[in-house]
């Protein structure tokens, strides 16, 4: 179990330019999750893969945010025209759902991606 | 948008003694999980707690929780100045939540020796 890996550690871009964020999840996980954690706050919900399949996405997840899982592995995230209150660590967490057990499985965390917008 | 608020915000306490935090949260749930996360990383689980259990114990740790006042503590025993982090308490919704955990705002605690 090598756990979650997070690229890059830390990106600070230009406001109006497009970033793009990588996690490598726990290889035996089929759940993918994505977060995103301002100071002082709580992770919020940005949406989630089964494999392959997006199967939820939060209102936070603006047409300027796009996810994608290829192959059911990695998944990465891009954000495009960058804005200042784009800035937070970006949060990606893997699981392991079983049949008749989706709600109960614990996530693993990666380090995060903390963005900076200037 | 945050589901629980964990009460209180920061707490700090002397190595050896013994720290609370409060979470509530508003509607059903299927289970509770707390998480630690320290400066500047992930969050890493400590213990989940399901609708139909009122507490729950690994090691230092004693977890409760009440359906009927939609709220669970976290209890740490003999803490230590390792133990010193932010701890959040994260909820699984029975309807409309879908497959996510859904975060409260956090307690900071920290442990002095």
């Amino acid at each position: 179990d090598t756990g979650v890996s997070q690229n890059p550690r830390h990106k600070i871009t230009k406001r109006g330019q497009n970033v793009t964020f990588r996690c490598d999840p726990i290889s035996e996980h089929n759940r993918l999750y994505w977060y995103r954690q301002t100071l002082g706050q709580g992770p919020e919900f940005l949406t989630y893969f089964q494999n392959e399949a997006q199967l939820e996405k939060s209102r936070l997840l603006s047409d300027r945010f796009s996810a994608e899982r290829p192959k059911g592995s990695f998944s990465t995230l891009e954000i495009q025209r960058t804005e200042q209150g784009d800035s937070a660590m970006y949060l990606c967490a893997s699981s392991l759902a079983r049949m008749g057990g989706s709600y109960n499985s614990p996530l693993h965390f990666g380090n995060g991606t903390r963005l900076t917008v200037t | 948008s945050q589901q629980g608020e964990e009460d209180p915000q920061a707490l700090s306490i002397q190595e050896g003694e013994n720290a609370t935090m409060n979470c509530s949260y508003k509607t059903s749930i299927n289970n509770l999980q707390w998480y630690r996360q320290n400066s500047g990383r992930g969050l890493v689980h400590l213990i989940l707690i399901r609708s139909n259990e009122r507490e729950k114990h690994s090691g230092r740790l004693r977890v409760t929780l009440d359906t009927s006042k939609k709220s669970s503590s976290l209890l740490i025993t003999a803490s230590r100045a390792a133990d010193t982090a932010s701890y959040f308490c994260a909820t699984a919704q029975i309807t409309g939540g879908g497959n996510k955990l859904t975060f409260g705002t956090g307690t900071q605690l920290k442990v002095e020796l």
